[in-house]
C-alpha cells in the first residue's frame, strides 16, 4: 500500500460523456502527477501539479484538465470521451516538485464505450 | 524517440542475481536514469535512480557506466515476487513540459 488513493477503482461510461477521476496523495506530499497507460501507447505522463499549481504538462490532450485543491487532493477531468481514452489512469505522490522517487496509486480503469 | 531500450523480456532463476540492462545512449548531462517496477496492473513502484555514481538500497543496486550511455539494475538475490515489468527512464530532475513515457520495458520472469 502506497499511502495513494484513487476513486473509482473502475468506470464505465459512453463516447462522448465527461467523467471525474479523483486521487489522494501521501499524507505530507505536495506533488501530484497523472499518468495514462494504454495498450498501444505505454504510460505517459500527463501533468504534474505541485502546492497547488501546475508544474509541469506533458502528454495531456485538450479534452483533459486537472486541479489540485487546497486539501492537496487533486482531480483529473476527461471530457468528450473517445473510445480510444480506455486505459488505466493512474495518480502518483511525491514530496518534492522535482521528478523523481513517486508513490504511485491503484489506479483507475476507464472504459470507454 | 524513446530514450531508452531495454530487452522486451528476461528470465531468472530464483534466488540468483537478476541484471537488467538499459541503453541510454543520448543521456544529457542533466539527466537522471531511474528505474521502477510494475507488477501486473498495479501502480508502478520506484526501484532507485542515480545520476552518475552507482547506487544501492535496500530493494536493488545501479551501475552506471563511466559514459552514462548504459545501466545495469541488479537484483541481488530474486524472488518469485520479483516477477514484474521493470521501465528504465531518463529524465531531468526539473522539468517542465515533457513528453516523458515510460517505454515498453523488460517483463522479468523469476523461474523457482
Amino acid at each position: 500500500d502506497s499511502g495513494v488513493t484513487q476513486t473509482p477503482k473502475h468506470l464505465i461510461t459512453a463516447t462522448g460523456q465527461r467523467v471525474t477521476l479523483r486521487c489522494s496523495p501521501r499524507s505530507g506530499d505536495l506533488s501530484v502527477y497523472w499518468y495514462q497507460q494504454s495498450l498501444d501507447q505505454g504510460l505517459q505522463f500527463l501533468i504534474q501539479y505541485y502546492n497547488g499549481e501546475e508544474r509541469a504538462k506533458g502528454n495531456i490532450l485538450e479534452r483533459f484538465s486537472a486541479q489540485q485543491f487546497p486539501d492537496l487532493h487533486s482531480e483529473l477531468n476527461l471530457s468528450s470521451l473517445e473510445l480510444g481514452d480506455s486505459a488505466l489512469y493512474f495518480c502518483a505522490s511525491s514530496v518534492v516538485s522535482v521528478w523523481g522517487e513517486q508513490f504511485f496509486g491503484p489506479g483507475t480503469r476507464l472504459t470507454v464505450l | 524517440d524513446a530514450k531508452t531500450t531495454q530487452p522486451p523480456s528476461m528470465d531468472c532463476a530464483e534466488g540468483r542475481a537478476a541484471n537488467l540492462p538499459c541503453n541510454h545512449s543520448t543521456i544529457s548531462g542533466n539527466e537522471y536514469v531511474y528505474w521502477y517496477r510494475q507488477i501486473h496492473s498495479q501502480g508502478p513502484q520506484y526501484i532507485i535512480h542515480g545520476l552518475k555514481n552507482n547506487e544501492t538500497n535496500e530493494m536493488a543496486s545501479l551501475i552506471i557506466t563511466e559514459d552514462r550511455k548504459s545501466s545495469t539494475l541488479i537484483l541481488p538475490h530474486a524472488t518469485l515476487r520479483d516477477t514484474a515489468v521493470y521501465y528504465c527512464i531518463v529524465s531531468p530532475r526539473d522539468f517542465g513540459n515533457e513528453k516523458l513515457t515510460f517505454g515498453t520495458g523488460t517483463r522479468l520472469t523469476i523461474i523457482p
